[in-house]
Formats: C-alpha cells, sequence, structure tokens
C-alpha cells in the first residue's frame, strides 16, 4: 500500500510568520505534489516536483515556495504566511506513469491568525 | 486549455439505489487519463476508479463503473446498491497524456453525495 505521510496535521500560524509543510512518502515515486483545497474550489495544484533537487509552478505558487531535497522528500514553505492561505494542504505522489493514479496523503489543515 | 467540470454540486440519494455523477473535460491532447477520486468526511483522498483514453471499454470496479462517452468529453461515475458509507465527496480528474512531463492532476470541484436510509 502506497503511503504518503503529512507533518503536521494541523497547524497554527501567525500572520507573517514562516510556515513549513512537510511531505514523506515510500512509494519510490517520481512524482509529488503539493495541493490546496478550499471550499468551492477543488484541489488547486501549487507546486510539483518530478525529481529530487528540482520543483516547477502548479496553477497557484504565488507566496509559496517548494523543496525537494530527496525524491522521497518535498516540503512547501511559506516565507510570509498570510490570512488567505488558510486552507487544507495535500501532499500527494504517484510513478511517472501517467495512467496510474496518484496516492494521496491525510492533509494538513492550516490556520493563519 | 485543461478543465474539469462538474455541474452537480450535491445529489441526495435512499440507500441500494443506483446514483450517476457527471463530468466533462476539456484537454486538446489525444491521450488522457481519468480518474474518480472520493473524500471521507475525515478529509481523506481516495483513488476509486480510472479510464484511459484509449480504452474503448468502461472500466469497472466493485460497485463503481464508468460511462466513458469519448465524442462528449464525458466520463460519468456510476455506483450501484449505494451505501450509507459512500456518503462523501467525489471528485473527477484528468491526466494528460502527452502534454509536457508533469504528470499533474486537473480536478473538477466535486460532488457531494448524500446517502439516506
Amino acid at each position: 500500500e502506497a503511503a504518503v505521510t503529512q507533518s503536521p496535521r494541523s497547524k497554527v500560524a501567525v500572520t507573517g510568520g514562516k510556515v513549513t509543510l512537510s511531505c514523506h512518502q515510500t512509494n519510490n515515486h517520481d512524482y509529488m505534489y503539493w495541493y490546496r483545497q478550499d471550499t468551492g474550489h477543488g484541489l488547486r495544484l501549487i507546486h510539483y516536483s518530478y525529481v529530487a533537487d528540482s520543483t516547477e509552478k502548479g496553477d497557484i505558487p504565488d507566496g509559496y515556495k517548494a523543496s525537494r531535497p530527496s525524491q522521497e522528500n518535498f516540503s512547501l514553505i511559506l516565507e510570509l504566511a498570510s490570512l488567505s492561505q488558510t486552507a487544507v494542504y495535500f501532499c500527494a505522489s504517484s510513478d511517472r506513469t501517467k495512467n496510474t493514479e496518484v496516492f494521496f496523503g491525510k492533509g494538513t489543515r492550516l490556520t493563519v491568525v | 486549455a485543461q478543465k474539469v467540470t462538474q455541474t452537480q454540486t450535491s445529489i441526495s440519494v435512499v440507500e441500494k439505489t443506483t446514483v450517476t455523477m457527471d463530468c466533462v473535460y476539456e484537454t486538446r491532447d489525444s491521450s488522457y487519463f481519468l480518474f474518480w477520486y472520493k473524500q471521507t468526511a475525515s478529509g481523506e483522498i481516495v483513488f476509486l476508479i480510472r479510464q484511459d483514453s484509449y480504452k474503448k471499454e468502461n472500466a469497472t470496479v466493485g460497485h463503481y463503473s464508468l460511462n466513458f462517452q469519448k465524442p462528449k468529453s464525458s466520463i460519468g461515475l456510476i455506483i450501484t446498491a449505494t451505501q450509507i458509507e459512500d456518503s462523501a465527496v467525489y471528485f473527477c480528474a484528468m491526466r494528460e497524456g502527452q502534454a509536457g512531463n508533469t504528470g499533474k492532476l486537473i480536478f473538477g470541484l466535486g460532488t457531494t453525495l448524500q446517502v439516506q436510509p
């Protein structure tokens, strides 16, 4: 069974503070993704990576950075957290074969106050 | 541009009946992959079933099946013999096969299914 683990599972951050969300996968997958979920917007792609030490911008990258130091780990960084970044964040991974499913972590609920 | 549209915001059905959820997509790729995911009340997102664009046969897994109508760019999810535990949000998603090397999934906004006793 594929495993994608996110930490922390929930966090309260102060406006203007730095937040790092971490993701670890044990599937030996090439692709990793960060999605954001807001009510009424479904899941939107923030950043993704298909190889270690390289990241790509997704559809809504502004205000976020990503880091992929190894194949297993993928972090999402909010350098200056803002109220509008309050959301649930999902990390996911998949094999490079595009017809295979994407596996999701359980999500991180981030509240910026 | 790629797009996935789920027009049904919510559906309510009685237990043990059949429900169909609609999804239409837009893509310029000749090869693409379509997925349905379920998000449970706990927030967990679980893969249900997939359809590869080059396959004519509709996919079936357990009590989930797909109605793939390629000329209409439509991929409906059919759940037969619904159970209370099928109550969840269902997302349709698409992955393009050739455009770039992103492998990213584009999601619809989801359909909330409520199964009542």
